[in-house]
């Protein structure tokens, strides 16, 4: 079965420190690839996503990820984080169409920056 | 207005009770989600709309979970005879057809 790792169940950065959030994927051809953001009380904002082409994308708010196929992974980096970062971020794949209802969602890494 | 809205965004209720949720996705999008957060977890997939075809309910945890989409409008999601485990968020999300999905702030439902 399709299955996404989140290795990290929570971070703790200082501000102004580089990050990388991790996410592994199982499944046997190339999926879509999501992150997603959740601040407290809020629903999931898209923060970037992988359909195909270029392996290293550009989303908002500075975040960026790579896809690598040979390690199946999706990692999430920023050069700098901001206080504003601290949320919980999802990664999601899609095996079967970018709008696909079959997201599988990681179960999140928690981001807290120290001040 | 421009997002998902979700209604209420809090509901508290008694075991037994039966309680409704409600949908109303970006305008336009054919496409509508719904999926359960329990605490400290990640999505679960409940149930998925497509313009008038029939749903995959696929998801649904027990025949106690049912929703309904009129068109590609609001569609609510009802869950009869509340249980404690049934405590959790309910997250709305629409999207065009193959597109990413946009989602609500969700409803967060406890179970007394």
């Amino acid at each position: 079965a399709q299955s996404v790792t989140q290795p990290d169940i929570h971070i703790t950065v200082s501000e102004g420190a580089s990050l990388e959030l991790r996410c592994n994927y199982s499944y046997g051809a190339t999926p879509y690839l999501f992150w997603y953001v959740q601040s407290p009380g809020q629903g999931l904002q898209l923060l970037l996503k992988y359909f195909s082409g270029d392996t290293l994308v550009q989303g908002i708010k500075g975040f960026e990820a790579e896809f690598k196929r040979s390690q199946s992974s999706f990692n999430l980096r920023k050069p700098s984080v901001h206080w504003s970062d601290a949320a919980e971020y999802f990664c999601a794949v899609a095996f079967s169409g970018a709008g696909s209802y079959q997201l599988t969602f990681g179960k999140g890494t928690k981001l807290s920056v120290i001040p | 207005g421009a997002g998902v809205s979700q209604s209420p965004s809090n509901k508290v209720t008694e075991k037994g009770k039966d309680v409704e949720l409600r949908c109303d996705p970006i305008s336009g999008h054919t496409a509508l989600y719904w999926y359960r957060q329990r605490l400290g977890q990640g999505l679960e997939f409940l149930i998925y709309f497509q313009g008038n075809s029939a749903p995959d309910k696929s998801g649904l945890p027990s025949d106690r979970f049912s929703a309904e989409r009129t068109g590609e409008s609001v569609s609510t999601l009802t869950i009869q005879r509340t249980q404690q485990e049934d405590s959790a968020v309910y997250l709305c999300a629409s999207s065009d057809y193959d597109q990413p999905q946009h989602f609500g702030d969700g409803t967060r439902l406890s179970i007394l």
